[in-house]
């Protein structure tokens, strides 16, 4: 079975810009959670969906949202970009049970 | 709130001796307890989980973990260490509601990189 798949790897945006990363779950995985890993802040959770609904969500502004297709893919965007987004965004995906993730995007904002 | 604190940033070991990386947990549920390595410019790949069924989980590679609720404890050992095993580690947790479903949000520990010589 393939694993947890991220597009793409890597990003070089600017401040101000907007981003939209990509991921596609393992097969038969409906639930989707993203997360952002930065030196200083470590791993931290962004939000959840299942079904194409967010069932949970973690404490980051509005900028970063998220949504999920009827086939279980899943799109992060984050708009108007800052420095401090610079990091790597890992994506997971679980059938209830653990998570596997994906390679991750590694975005850096210029 | 749950809540993890790796207790140590770093570790260094001999290559062929023991690995301890401790690991304390708070959770307001039973918990869902996991083992995370991850390798440079990798992914997190899966080591071991526990799920409240027995309290010592063997994983991959020859790594396990006992779960301590007394101790809210859950450390990660090999008895040997090998090279390749030079990675960043964390311990993972993600709370279960009072239906017993364990969701999406996994709050992870600082890591502990654990580092191997010759």
């Amino acid at each position: 079975k393939a694993g947890v798949t991220q597009t793409p790897r890597y990003l070089i945006k600017t401040r101000g810009q907007q981003v939209t990363l990509s991921c596609s779950p393992i097969s038969g995985h409906r639930s989707v959670s993203w997360y952002q890993q930065t030196p200083g802040q470590g791993l931290q959770f962004l939000f959840e969906y299942f079904s194409e609904t967010q069932r949970n969500k973690g404490n980051f502004p509005g900028r970063f949202s998220g949504r999920q297709f009827s086939n279980s893919r899943s799109e992060m965007n984050v708009s108007t970009l800052e420095l401090g987004d610079s990091a790597l965004y890992l994506c997971a995906s679980s059938l209830e049970g653990p998570q596997y993730f994906g390679p991750g995007t590694r975005l850096l904002v210029l | 709130a749950q809540s993890v604190t790796q207790l140590d940033s770093h570790v260094s070991v001999s290559e062929g001796t023991p690995v301890l990386l401790r690991c304390n947990y708070s959770s307001s549920y039973s918990p869902s307890l996991f083992w995370y390595v991850q390798h440079p410019n990798k992914g997190l790949q899966l080591l071991l989980k526990y799920t409240s069924a027995a309290t010592l989980v063997k994983g991959i590679n020859g790594f396990e973990a006992e779960f301590k609720k007394s101790e809210t404890s859950f450390h990660l050992t090999k008895p040997s260490a090998h090279m390749s095993d030079a990675a960043e580690y964390f311990c993972v947790v993600s709370d279960r509601n009072a239906g017993g479903t364990s969701y999406g949000k996994l709050t992870f520990g600082q890591g502990t990189i654990l580092t191997v010589h010759p």
